[in-house]
């Protein structure tokens, strides 16, 4: 079983749809994190949360939320999806406690908004 | 500038040969970097992680890193055509309030062919 599970692994909809991609973690990872990522542009980072209670926008929150629902939980939202955001999601854990702590990616959501 | 730059490549090797990947980045006080390994359409994987200046061997794969020039690189000895992936520099980057985050850079893509 993946220690990184992320639900859906594929969906389309369409525009002006409220969708939520969820992430689930059995690793006992207190950080988590939401990317997107597109042709050209590499990994950008959408929201992360350090905890529970923590919740921080990361360089491309807008259009997006979040919500920490339990520690080995993060789901992130699209209020109303735009095609623009067509691209494939990430989630991704970490740990704390030391500066050198790298981050584990889930599988994957292909996103497709028409 | 970029925070983490990498060559976006195509970069072709032939199989057996050194495959060698750099990446640069911005931000002086970074103490922590990663390699990580994307096959198309897959999550990022982690390979290597570098934390002093100088070098760090795991198998065919070697690390090597200089803080004064801010530089980091990727060799891959004996290239296979498994190999053949896109390669993304992720480098630790400080914020406010002693948090910490993982930047991206937009990754290179190897071709190895046999």
């Amino acid at each position: 079983d993946a220690d990184v599970t992320q639900t859906p692994r594929n969906r389309i909809t369409k525009t002006g749809k409220r969708i939520m991609l969820e992430c689930s973690q059995t690793k006992g990872h207190d950080r988590m994190y939401w990317y997107r990522q597109d042709p050209g542009l590499g990994l950008r980072l959408i929201y992360y949360s350090f905890d529970v209670k923590d919740i921080n926008k990361g360089e491309i929150s807008d259009g997006y939320s979040v919500s920490r629902q339990a520690q080995a939980k993060f789901s992130l939202s699209l209020e109303s999806a735009i095609p623009n955001q067509t691209a494939l999601y990430f989630c991704a854990t970490s740990n704390s406690g030391t500066a050198d702590q790298p981050q584990h990616f889930g599988d994957g959501t292909r996103l497709s908004i028409l | 500038q970029k925070e983490v730059e990498q060559n976006s490549g195509p970069l072709s090797v032939p199989e057996g040969a050194i495959a060698s990947l750099n990446c640069t980045y911005s931000d002086r006080g970074s103490q922590s970097f990663f390699w990580y390994r994307q096959y198309s359409g897959k999550s990022p994987e982690l390979i290597m992680s570098i934390y002093s200046n100088g070098d760090k061997e795991d198998g065919r794969f070697t690390a090597q890193l200089n803080k004064a020039s801010q530089y980091v690189s990727l060799l891959i000895r004996d290239s296979q055509p498994s190999d053949s992936a896109t390669y993304l520099c992720a480098v630790n980057k400080f914020e406010i309030q002693g948090a910490q985050k993982l930047v991206f850079g937009q990754g290179t893509r190897l071709t190895i062919n046999p």
